[in-house]
């Protein structure tokens, strides 16, 4: 079992206000990192597939980074707003697991109005 | 909507019972994936199949089990049920290659309390 970590476990910020929270793990045997944002009552929905060291993935005021040397990634929203409440998973797909996923517990995000 | 679809939304049930979950995958998806959310836990990748194939397993009871149907759809068996078993029982699919790049897309899942 591949220890995925994730941080910090909740955050609490102003609406307009900019965070990240990272996403740790075993730097050896990387493959793939996915983010995923799960929303209270819906099912999690994927974000990014970040593949390659230096990666860099954005979707509106939602970006991340990827750092397979020393084992992390970043997820930063600019901006955010309470639409973004939500909690936000990283799973890492190691290689010939046939896709299987290694989720962490998530970051779970409130943007206060 | 992500296409999967998981059935029944609730299911509450007592100790020693047996329930089954139903996924049907997105159309053209060939892989299925269960996990489970307990609380205060992250998703647990269960098992995985793969056109009617299992493919991985995980952090599976033995009194856990699944299959895949030709159709694709996936049935998801819990058997003499304790209440440590009530959790959120996600379903996922994936496009038909095994290759890690390939996003999972969840179903709403499936809310087991175990009374």
């Amino acid at each position: 079992i591949l220890n995925v970590e994730q941080s910090p476990q909740s955050l609490h910020v102003q609406e307009g206000d900019s965070t990240n929270f990272t996403c740790s793990f075993p730097s050896s045997n990387f493959y793939a990192l996915h983010w995923y944002r799960w929303e209270t009552a819906k099912s999690p929905e994927a974000l990014f597939v970040m593949t390659l060291n230096g990666d860099e993935k954005k979707k509106g005021r939602i970006s991340a980074t990827l750092n397979t040397k020393e084992g992390y990634s970043y997820l930063y929203i600019k901006g955010s707003q309470p639409e973004d409440s939500a909690t936000y998973l990283c799973a890492l797909a190691p290689p010939n697991t046939g896709n299987q996923f290694y989720f962490g517990t998530g970051t779970s995000l409130t943007v206060i109005p | 909507d992500s296409g999967v679809t998981q059935t029944p939304k609730h299911l509450i049930t007592a100790t020693g019972q047996r329930v089954t979950l139903r996924c049907s995958p997105r159309s053209g998806d060939l892989s299925v994936y269960w996990y489970q959310q307990s609380l205060d836990q992250g998703l647990q990748f269960l098992i995985q199949y793969y056109n009617g194939e299992e493919r991985a397993k995980g952090n599976i009871l033995e009194r856990f089990s699944a299959q895949q149907f030709p159709d694709l759809h996936s049935e998801l068996n819990l058997s003499s049920l304790e209440l440590g078993d009530s959790a959120l029982y996600f379903c996922a699919s994936s496009v038909g290659t095994l290759s890690s790049y390939n996003e999972q897309f969840f179903g709403p899942g499936t809310r087991l309390t175990v009374l």
